[in-house]
């Protein structure tokens, strides 16, 4: 069972560039997500998805986009990419609600630097 | 919208003594919270989480507290490892956020030997 596979894991882009973040679960979860960490500003929702066929917007939704067209995929693309977004990315997946011990299930993130 | 703050960023402890870390939330709606530890070069990794009803919950040599009164919450660690150095979150769920969790910034915890 491996849980939440985030590729790749390191990437350097040029600024302008474009690239698709997977991230792929098999815990049969509705709900997946993508963060991206930074330092001393934790973990900010970039974009959710509550099933296939389903995005929405989170907290810094700008300059990225996504899609869910299998339930155990959820890709994070950047069209064109900027040195502001290098940064940590991390995808999680989980049930829907709040189930006592289950929470989020968090991949081991991609570390992604634009120059 | 939620907030959540943590007392400090940064955590130094001898081996084998008892850890204490605390965070803060904003909005007396939230009704579920959760602690995740976050080792670098990894995901975070679920510890253990509380519901509202509840005050207090015991894991391994863990414990989360929950004081609802002045929107409190902590995280006990028992007997701190060096393997538990590592970077602790909290998280909570808000009345208007569905299923999305709300993080912390982060606590960095060092156990020296």
């Amino acid at each position: 069972n491996a849980g939440v596979t985030q590729t790749p894991k390191f990437r350097v882009l040029k600024t302008g560039q474009s690239m698709t973040l997977l991230c792929a679960q098999d815990m049969n979860h509705e709900y997946m997500y993508w963060y991206r960490q930074d330092p001393g500003m934790g973990l900010r929702l970039i974009h959710y998805s509550v099933g296939e066929g389903t995005t929405a917007k989170g907290e810094v939704p700008d300059g990225y986009n996504v899609s869910r067209l299998k339930k155990q995929n959820f890709l994070l693309g950047l069209e064109s990419a900027a040195p502001s977004q290098t940064s940590v990315y991390f995808c999680a997946s989980s049930y829907p609600g709040t189930y006592q011990g289950y929470g989020y299930t968090f991949g081991s993130g991609t570390r992604l630097t634009v120059v | 919208g939620e907030s959540v703050g943590l007392h400090l960023p940064t955590l130094s402890v001898q081996e084998g003594d008892n850890s204490i870390i605390n965070c803060a939330y904003s909005n007396s709606a939230s009704d579920y919270f959760i602690w995740y530890k976050q080792e670098s070069g990894k995901g975070p990794q679920f510890i253990i989480d509380i519901r509202s009803n509840m005050d207090k919950r015991q894991g391994q040599r863990v414990t989360v507290l929950l004081n609802k009164t002045v929107k409190h919450l902590s995280l006990q660690i028992a007997a701190t490892q060096p393997g538990d150095s590592a970077v602790y979150f909290c998280a909570l769920r808000g009345e208007t956020s569905g299923s999305r969790l709300t993080f912390g910034e982060g606590t960095q915890l060092t156990v020296n030997p």
